[in-house]
């Protein structure tokens, strides 16, 4: 079975705009789950969504948005970029019930904001 | 809201040595708890979990974590370390608030295995 796939791997973005990163889950997972990960805040979870739906969210501001389509593929956009939303981004997969299942994370997107 | 205290950013042990990763958590009511492993120039994966049963989980390469919920800890132990546990380990925890599920992680420790 491929694994989670992210894609872009690399980003460069300036202050202002907005991003669209994209994430495929493991074939059969109908949960898949966003995180930040920077030296500074660590690991931050984003959202979940299951079955093109948001079903859990976490602490993020209103910029961070994200949806679900009916092959599960998962798509995080973030609008109006600042400096600190320079992080690396993982999205994991995960079959059963989601977030307590084990979950499979890609390799992430590197987001750089300048 | 849920915290997640790793006390050790960085934790160096001799190989073959016991070692043990602190995680404890803020709020106790009915939570999951999960360890995490990043190795070098690799993914983040599922080391071992507790939802529900024994408070004594394990994994397949020998780590084992407790729950506590007296001390609202959920600590990293392994008897014998071996230079392929060298990784970033990570502590989570989920709990409900506001009908839906967060997930909060510690900052992680850094094991070195010095051979």
């Amino acid at each position: 079975k491929a694994g989670v796939t992210q894609t872009p791997r690399y980003l460069i973005k300036t202050r202002g705009q907005q991003v669209t990163l994209s994430c495929s889950p493991i074939s059969g997972h109908r949960s898949v789950s966003w995180y930040q990960q920077t030296p500074g805040q660590g690991l931050q979870f984003l959202f979940e969504y299951f079955s093109e739906t948001q079903r859990n969210k976490g602490n993020f501001p209103g910029r961070f948005s994200g949806r679900q389509f009916s092959n599960s593929r998962s798509e995080m956009n973030v609008s109006t970029l600042e400096l600190g939303d320079s992080a690396l981004y993982l999205c994991a997969s995960s079959g059963g019930q989601g977030l307590t299942d084990t979950q499979y994370f890609g390799p992430g997107t590197r987001l750089t904001v300048l | 809201a849920q915290s997640v205290t790793q006390l050790d950013s960085q934790v160096p042990v001799f190989e073959e040595a016991p070692v043990e990763l602190r995680c404890n958590y803020s709020s106790s009511v009915s939570v999951y708890l999960f360890w995490y492993v990043q190795y070098p120039n690799q993914g983040l994966q599922l080391l071992l979990k507790y939802l529900s049963g024994s408070t004594l989980v394990e994994s397949i390469n020998g780590f084992e974590a407790e729950f506590n919920k007296s001390q609202t800890s959920f600590h990293l132990r392994k008897p014998s370390v071996h230079i392929s546990d060298t990784a970033e380990y990570f502590c989570a925890v989920m709990d409900s608030g506001a009908g839906s599920y967060q997930l909060t992680f510690g900052k992680g420790t850094k094991l070195s295995v010095i051979p």
